[in-house]
């Protein structure tokens, strides 16, 4: 069993919908959890950073964070075909900076 | 702009080849990354430097040999690859906390390095 799943898509939404992207992980000791968004051939780009269960918002970007199910979420408002990207979840413990990813989901907002 | 540079963005080379892939950051960070990003695998980490010390390698085979000659800079030299070592080769940042241990800030990625091996 991976540490982190994530399923990898494509998911195709039409533009303005509401988007859903979920990660699941095993290791109860993952305290800080990362969005990052991936473009064709660029680096992987932060967008959210949350700390232990909760919810964070950030202009159409809401992560959630469910400790208890292992499980967290990126919702996206309002959707644009500039949206269209590889997200990927990261997350690690509390002792030192090494990240764990998810594989990455692939989404597609069509105009 | 991320503010971590990589150099060459791409690069093919034969599986008898040397070469370098250089990693430049202007963040300030202490601590430095090197990922591979395969097909359809998650990010799998390389080797972990933290105030120009090794402190991290996840098992690389040694024709990967990386080079921290200070905070702002890091090298992967790679030599007698394999064309299973074709994938994207990402570098990231991030501050390190007191005692070394990692701060609770992010890792900053650069756009990577595409390597082809023939």
């Amino acid at each position: 069993q991976k540490e982190v799943e994530q399923d990898p898509g494509p998911l195709s939404v039409p533009e303005g919908a509401i988007v859903s992207l979920n990660c699941t992980y095993s290791n109860s000791a993952f305290q800080y959890f990362m969005w990052y968004r991936q473009y064709s051939r660029k680096g992987p780009e932060l967008l959210m950073y949350t700390y232990s269960s909760g919810n964070k918002e950030d202009g159409r970007f809401t992560a959630q964070v469910d400790k208890s199910s292992k499980y967290i979420s990126l919702f996206i408002r309002d959707s644009q075909p500039s949206d269209s990207a590889t997200y990927l979840c990261a997350m690690r413990g509390n002792a030192g900076n090494m990240l764990t990813f998810g594989g990455g989901t692939r989404l597609m907002v069509k105009p | 702009e991320t503010g971590v540079t990589q150099t060459p963005r791409h690069l093919v080379m034969g599986m008898t080849n040397k070469k370098s892939l250089k990693c430049e950051q202007h963040l300030g960070h202490n601590a430095m990354y090197w990922y591979k990003q395969s097909a359809k695998k998650p990010l799998e980490l390389m080797f972990v430097y933290n105030f120009k010390e090794q402190t991290e390698n996840n098992s690389v085979p040694s024709r990967f040999s990386p080079e921290c000659p200070n905070s702002s800079h890091l090298f992967l030299h790679l030599h007698t690859l394999q064309p299973e070592d074709s994938a994207l080769y990402l570098c990231a940042s991030a501050p390190t906390g007191q005692g070394g241990i990692g701060s609770n800030q992010p890792q900053h990625f650069g756009d990577g390095t595409r390597l082809s091996i023939l």
